[in-house]
């Protein structure tokens, strides 16, 4: 079983629905990443985070750290929000700076 | 200006062959990574130098050997290539001390390699 688990593996939703994408862990953490694969590759940082709820546009990380669970919401989804969206979290116990990757949520958002 | 550069993009080649993956970052930053991503999506940690030491060195085979040059610079460079090679490979950097032990990471937009 991974350290770091997503859910729902796959998510596909019309334009305009409201998003959730769930991460779990079983370690201690210092902080939890969020990032974004778009399908051309690229890897894109949208969030780091150590406690509370970070905001960016339509995009909200939320974490709790005595549940050792993340959430990342997308609001008024858009079909450019279709993308590979990756948890990873940095353990507290590590003093070489290592992630443990999720398998990552593919999202796609139809017209 | 991109913010850290790998080439190249593509890399098509046939087993046995050495090839070499650049990776620059103008960031500023004190850490840089190699990744490995296979086929079911898992990004995997092969390297990481901080200030040109060698800090991550995870169980990949010694045909992997990085070289950095410099803290903005950190090539991959792959011995007598196999079949099982073949991946997107993304280099990475952030800060890891001093300027925040926790910060984001920037990732370049990887290296596609196929060994035939």
């Amino acid at each position: 079983k991974n350290e770091v688990e997503q859910s729902p593996q796959n998510l596909t939703a019309q334009e305009g629905e409201f998003i959730t994408i769930n991460c779990s862990y079983s370690v201690g953490i210092s902080a939890l990443h969020w990032l974004q694969q778009h399908p051309g590759g690229g890897i894109v940082s949208l969030f780091m985070l150590s406690s509370g709820k970070k905001k960016h546009g339509r995009l909200i990380a939320t974490i709790n750290i005595q549940e050792k669970h993340s959430s990342l919401h997308i609001t008024a989804s858009h079909p450019r929000d279709s993308a590979v969206y990756i948890c990873a979290v940095r353990p507290d116990f590590d003093s070489n700076y290592q992630l443990i990757w999720g398998a990552g949520t593919k999202l796609i958002i139809k017209p | 200006d991109t913010a850290v550069s790998q080439t190249p993009k593509y890399l098509v080649t046939q087993m046995g062959n050495d090839k070499s993956i650049k990776c620059e970052q103008n960031l500023g930053h004190d850490t840089m990574y190699w990744y490995k991503q296979d086929s079911k999506k898992f990004l995997k940690i092969m390297f990481s130098y901080n200030n040109k030491e060698l800090i991550i060195n995870e169980t990949v085979p010694n045909r992997f050997s990085p070289k950095s040059p410099d803290k903005a610079h950190l090539n991959l460079h792959i011995n007598s290539l196999e079949l099982g090679d073949s991946a997107v490979y993304f280099c990475a950097s952030s800060w890891t001390k001093g300027q925040g032990y926790n910060s984001p990471l920037h990732f370049g937009n990887g290296t596609r390699l196929t060994v035939t």
